[in-house]
């Protein structure tokens, strides 16, 4: 099965830099995703990394290590509309098709 | 159109009563997903289709039935809920089922059972 870990919560304030973290435990591992989810939204795609490395994509970036089995968000510049929930996902894959199974998510607070 | 649409936004059902939640797409993806969320929890996935056809069931009770009529249209029919049921129900699509890449989400329909 598949199981990822990533903090519950995490505060900062406008304009500083914040890293999620999601360590991962999976058998047949095909890539991190990240979802951002403002309450009583959807969840919307942010990154996908399939290999080591670093994935920039304005002010989000996301990380993996395979060897690791670890990534991370990071969002710099912060933003007050950056306060949501955030999931790291894995995908699996058992021929049938891909599921992403979701980390439990963490819930950033930007402050003024 | 990059766009997953959802109908009804919000649903208020009876455990004796039927009803269904409709999830639309027209961006010509061929697979797509039904996802229970409970609050404050992550999407847990329900089921998959592929090219209109029903790929993974992932152990969800027969009081959910899901439907594809076509590959932009997937239903939800429901039937004799429990109020442990009450959730959002997340649609999503993607290019097909190997496409990990990116999966689109609709807004959701929030469902309570009384």
């Amino acid at each position: 099965g598949q199981s990822l870990e990533q903090p519950s919560e995490v505060t900062a304030v406008e304009g500083a830099i914040v890293q999620i973290n999601c360590t991962y435990q999976t058998s047949g591992f095909y890539g991190l995703s990240w979802y951002q989810q403002h309450d009583g939204g959807a969840p919307t795609f942010l990154s996908y990394n399939a290999l080591d490395g670093l994935e920039e994509t304005g002010r989000f970036s996301s990380f993996l290590s395979r060897s690791d089995s670890y990534g991370y968000l990071l969002l710099q510049e912060l933003q007050m509309k950056d306060s949501a929930s955030y999931f790291c996902a894995v995908r699996s894959d058992n021929n049938a098709g891909n599921m992403l199974t979701f980390g439990g998510g963490t819930r950033l607070m930007v402050k003024p | 159109d990059t766009e997953v649409t959802q109908t009804p936004k919000h649903l208020v059902m009876g455990m004796t009563n039927k009803k269904s939640l409709k999830c639309e797409q027209h961006m010509g993806h061929r697979a797509m997903y039904w996802y229970k969320q409970k609050a404050k929890k992550p999407p847990e996935l329900m089921f998959v289709y592929s090219y209109e056809k029903l790929s993974i069931n992932e152990s969800v009770p027969s009081r959910f039935s899901p439907e594809c009529p076509n590959s932009s249209l997937l239903n939800l029919h429901l039937h004799a809920l429990q109020p442990e049921d009450s959730a959002l129900y997340l649609c999503a699509s993607s290019q097909d089922k190997t496409d990990f890449n990116e999966q689109f989400f609709g807004p959701g329909t929030r469902l309570t059972v009384l």
